[in-house]
């Protein structure tokens, strides 16, 4: 079946210490995005990118770092820069060129600082 | 920027009521998608609505596109367990970029 896949479900950071989130599709989708949610905020969005090695920051990019080296993997790196990275990671996916093609999301990776 | 306004935040109801949630852009919209996330969970995509006045059905949820294209309404009647969970309206400006900007959510609680 396609879909995406994040890794790892639950992950802790140290303070000093940048993260890496890893997320996998294998839709075949051309766009992908990687959202914060926190209680209460709804998704947030943080890079997203539309093509392999070409990303843009999206409304909270600050504190987060990202690459696009291939067209199935958009890991993201939340870095020492990020002092509130508590949160909720969604990573999703979707058709570009076509502004009704829906998003597809991964089962999310919950952060929190140790 | 575009907002996407989402009300109410929070909805109690008890099993068999009906629950909305509205959602209100500050610009007119291309197009407007509704998506379902479970608690615990991640957001799943319900429907999309592109016209004008739009109204489309999914067994007991409607869904509502406003004639000026820049509110819409998710309406479930007779709500039961299963529809628990966080409401998300997603928004595309006209003539703006691709990327939807989602509204905060409705979190539907349903008591037995």
């Amino acid at each position: 079946d396609g879909g995406i896949t994040q890794s790892p479900k639950y992950l802790f950071r140290k303070e000093g210490q940048n993260v890496t989130l890893s997320c996998e599709q294998n839709l075949n989708h051309d766009a992908m995005y990687w959202y914060r949610q926190d209680p209460g905020q709804g998704l947030r969005l943080i890079y997203y990118s539309q093509i392999v090695n070409d990303f843009q920051k999206g409304d909270i990019a600050e504190g987060y770092s990202v690459s696009r080296e291939k067209k199935e993997s958009f890991p993201l790196t939340v870095t020492s820069a990020q002092k509130n990275p508590t949160a909720f990671y969604l990573c999703a996916s979707s058709k570009a060129g076509d502004y009704k093609q829906p998003q597809h999301f991964g089962d999310g990776t919950r952060l929190s600082i140790l | 920027g575009q907002q996407v306004m989402q009300i109410p935040q929070y909805q109690h109801v008890q099993e068999g009521e009906d629950f909305t949630t509205y959602c209100n852009s500050s610009t007119t919209l291309s197009n407007i998608q509704w998506y379902k996330q479970r608690p615990g969970g991640h957001p799943v995509f319900l429907i999309q609505l592109v016209k004008s006045g739009e109204v489309k059905k999914q067994k007991r949820l409607t869904f509502q596109f406003g004639e000026a294209k820049k509110n819409s309404s998710l309406h479930i009647t007779a709500t039961q367990t299963t529809d628990v969970g966080t409401y998300f309206c997603a928004g595309r400006a006209s003539g703006g970029s691709y990327i939807p900007t989602f509204g905060r959510g409705t979190s539907l609680i349903v008591h037995p």
